[in-house]
């Protein structure tokens, strides 16, 4: 079946501009989570849908970064007001809420500001 | 200091070579572990999760466990030049919920 897609794949903004990026989980899967990737830090968690639950949103880094998740299923992250340090990929993963340790992951979008 | 630390290498071996990949950690409240793979300009693909102290094998890949030592390990058997890839761990525990806290990855190439 479809795994978990994200768009844009890369993602070029000036400094300053907000972005949106968006994340389809798999089709069934009610957990999703938003990680950061930055060239030497890893992935750094940033905000977790669980269900109907409030968001785990302990991650994110200002209040620059926001998430929402409508319908259960698509979700997108909202970064206002970009800076150059934003610059990582960002990747999207989803899960059954009961299989916390089975995350999908998607391809993730690499963004760029300048 | 992290509390995962995992050597970012690069690590290089020759194809068939036995390749030992190694996480510390420091939370104690840690009990879920896992090891993911990352191609190039893609998503990390998950390869195992184990729970307990000891080793689980799965084909060509073993993950190991010690608790007591705040130590994981991931060994390649025969390695494959398609094994050429960034491995990360990855675990979870106490008050971290469903998060999880990741290595920084160690990027290995396998040569033909």
């Amino acid at each position: 079946g479809a795994g978990v897609s994200q768009s844009p794949s890369n993602k070029v903004t000036e400094k300053g501009k907000d972005v949106e990026l968006r994340c389809d989980p798999i089709s069934g899967h009610t957990a999703l989570y938003w990680y950061r990737q930055s060239l030497g830090q890893g992935l750094e968690f940033l905000i977790y849908f669980q269900g109907n639950s409030a968001p785990d949103k302990s991650g994110l880094p200002s209040d620059r970064f926001s998430a929402e998740r409508t319908g259960g299923s698509v979700s997108t992250l909202t970064i206002q007001r970009t800076q150059q340090e934003d610059s990582a990929v960002y990747l999207c993963a989803s899960s059954f809420i009961r299989a916390v340790d089975e995350q999908y992951f998607g391809p993730g979008t690499r963004l760029t500001v300048t | 200091q992290k509390e995962v630390e995992q050597d970012p290498g690069p690590l290089s071996v020759p194809e068939g070579a036995i390749v030992s990949l190694n996480c510390t950690y420091s939370n104690s409240a840690f009990q879920y572990f896992m090891w993911y793979r990352q191609y190039s300009r893609k998503g990390p693909e998950l390869l195992m999760y184990t729970y307990s102290s000891g080793n689980k094998e799965d084909g060509r890949f073993t993950a190991q466990v010690d608790k007591s030592s705040k130590y994981i390990s991931l060994f390649i058997r025969d390695s494959q030049p398609s094994d050429s890839a960034t491995y990360l761990c990855a675990m979870r525990g106490g008050t971290s919920g469903s998060r999880l806290t990741f290595g920084e990855g160690t990027q290995l190439t396998v040569n033909p």
